[in-house]
């Protein structure tokens, strides 16, 4: 139990594209989404926190409009990389937290991002 | 706000010894403290959790302490294999509000056979 999915797991786009990343919880219901992001060999650091049906909760630094977020079910989240550019390039991984009341994070096998 | 800090950064040891990994956490409110293991290229695997109302627990090779007043938690792993090997991320969070984890730095376990 308590799978995570994301789709796609890597992509290559071209500078000045959007590209668009979905996390599923398979097993469970999620009413909160955590979507990070991880430079090489470095920590994983949060990007924004998402609900669903309700705006989505960004770190300071983070840009909300070019890191679009959707919560629209209890178990799928997306995450919108908008006019990507080479610096965003990275590793993006979502976590779900389910409803009853644990603190537990499940998190995603990730996906890559490479903007040429 | 939460900041966690992890050590060592890197850790080698021989095929059936013990390995420790020590973390620090600054706020006092925080009541949840997973690890995290990371294989590379992959999202991060829960190994083990514990809650402040705990100071120790255990799974098989898996070990975790807490200590609530010096505010430190550490992670031990018993008769390490080489499959060990890998990435590992200490966090810790608060049940109230956004419940986000903040996470240390990590530390990258090499077990040689």
């Amino acid at each position: 139990g308590a799978v995570v999915s994301q789709h796609p797991s890597w992509v290559i786009c071209k500078s000045g594209t959007s590209v668009k990343i979905e996390c599923r919880s398979l097993d469970f219901q999620a009413t909160t989404m955590f979507w990070y992001r991880q430079f090489p060999k470095q920590s994983l650091m949060l990007m924004a926190t998402s609900n669903e049906g309700s705006k989505a909760t960004y770190e300071q630094g983070v840009e909300k409009d070019k890191f679009l977020i959707n919560h629209a079910s209890l178990t799928l989240s997306t995450l919108t990389v908008t006019s990507a550019h080479p610096e965003d390039s990275s590793f993006y991984i979502c976590s779900a937290m389910d409803g009853t009341g644990t603190d537990t994070q499940y998190f995603g096998p990730g996906t890559r991002l490479t903007v040429l | 706000g939460e900041n966690v800090e992890q050590h060592p950064s890197t850790l080698s040891v021989q095929e059936g010894d013990s390995a420790v990994i020590k973390c620090t956490y600054s706020d006092s409110a925080s009541n949840y403290f997973p690890w995290y293991k990371q294989e590379l290229g992959k999202g991060p695997q829960l190994i083990i959790d514990i809650r402040s109302n705990v100071g120790e627990k255990k799974d098989q090779r898996i070990a975790v302490t807490l200590n609530k007043t010096a505010k430190h938690f550490s992670l031990h792993i018993t008769e390490t294999q080489p499959e060990d090997s890998a990435v590992y991320f200490c966090a810790a969070s608060f049940d109230t509000g956004r419940r986000a984890l903040t996470f240390g730095s990590g530390t990258r376990l090499q077990v040689q056979p």
